[in-house]
């Protein structure tokens, strides 16, 4: 079955513990992206990835890092997470560079508490 | 400031009326896309158009882009429950093929 898969779904941390979040695409895409989803702002981009090595940054990377050393995996990493990066985060990957027509599929969703 | 502005935030409607949602921005795109959102889940596909001026159709629900190819509306036609969900737009950049989201309309149909 064709799915990109966030790890963990849910996740309670405190201020300032490293933490990844994971998430793989089985779809061979070549675009993989992280948004944050919070009322009123709908979903924001962090990073987003054309291909392995090449990533850039969104509308809002400020505390974040990502990497994409395989073709499946984008893993969005918080080295110092803060309270402020409480929210429901969704990974989307896609086909990049063929069409005009490149529909973003989304995991699940992680919903993430900084206390 | 978001990119691509969805209006309205919210809509509350009775089941059986007709609804129009907008989306619109000042940049050109090369396509664009609407989601639908259910709690608890990602955002789901629902229509990509690629031609200005194009209108597609999906049952009850119609897309249109507009001409410029800088904003596009969704009309539904007698509204029911199921519809109920947040709708979201997505602008395609002509650079990369890269994807930014409007905020979305939260939509509820009432039985």
């Amino acid at each position: 079955e064709a799915q990109v898969t966030q790890n963990p779904r849910y996740l309670i941390t405190v201020t300032g513990k490293k933490l990844t979040v994971t998430c793989s695409q089985n779809m061979n895409h070549e675009y993989m992206s992280w948004y944050r989803q919070d009322p009123g702002l709908g979903l924001r981009q962090i990073y987003y990835s054309m291909n392995v090595e090449v990533t850039d940054k969104g509308d809002v990377p400020e505390g974040y890092k990502v990497s994409r050393k395989e073709k499946r995996n984008f893993p969005l990493i918080l080295e110092s997470p803060s309270p402020n990066q409480t929210s429901l985060y969704f990974c989307a990957s896609g086909r990049a560079r063929v069409s005009h027509n490149t529909e973003a599929f989304f995991g699940q969703g992680t919903r993430l508490t900084v206390v | 400031t978001q990119l691509l502005e969805q209006s309205p935030q919210f809509l509350s409607i009775q089941e059986g009326e007709n609804l129009t949602v907008y989306c619109n921005s000042s940049s050109v795109f090369s396509s664009l896309q609407w989601y639908r959102q259910e709690p608890g889940e990602g955002p789901v596909l629902l229509v990509t158009v690629v031609t200005g001026g194009e209108v597609k159709k999906l049952k009850r629900l119609t897309f249109q882009f507009g001409d410029a190819r800088k904003d596009s509306s969704l009309h539904i036609t007698a509204a029911q429950p199921g519809d109920t969900g947040l709708y979201l737009c997505a602008g395609q950049s002509y650079n990369n093929n890269d994807m930014r989201f409007g905020a979305g309309t939260r939509l509820t149909v009432k039985p």
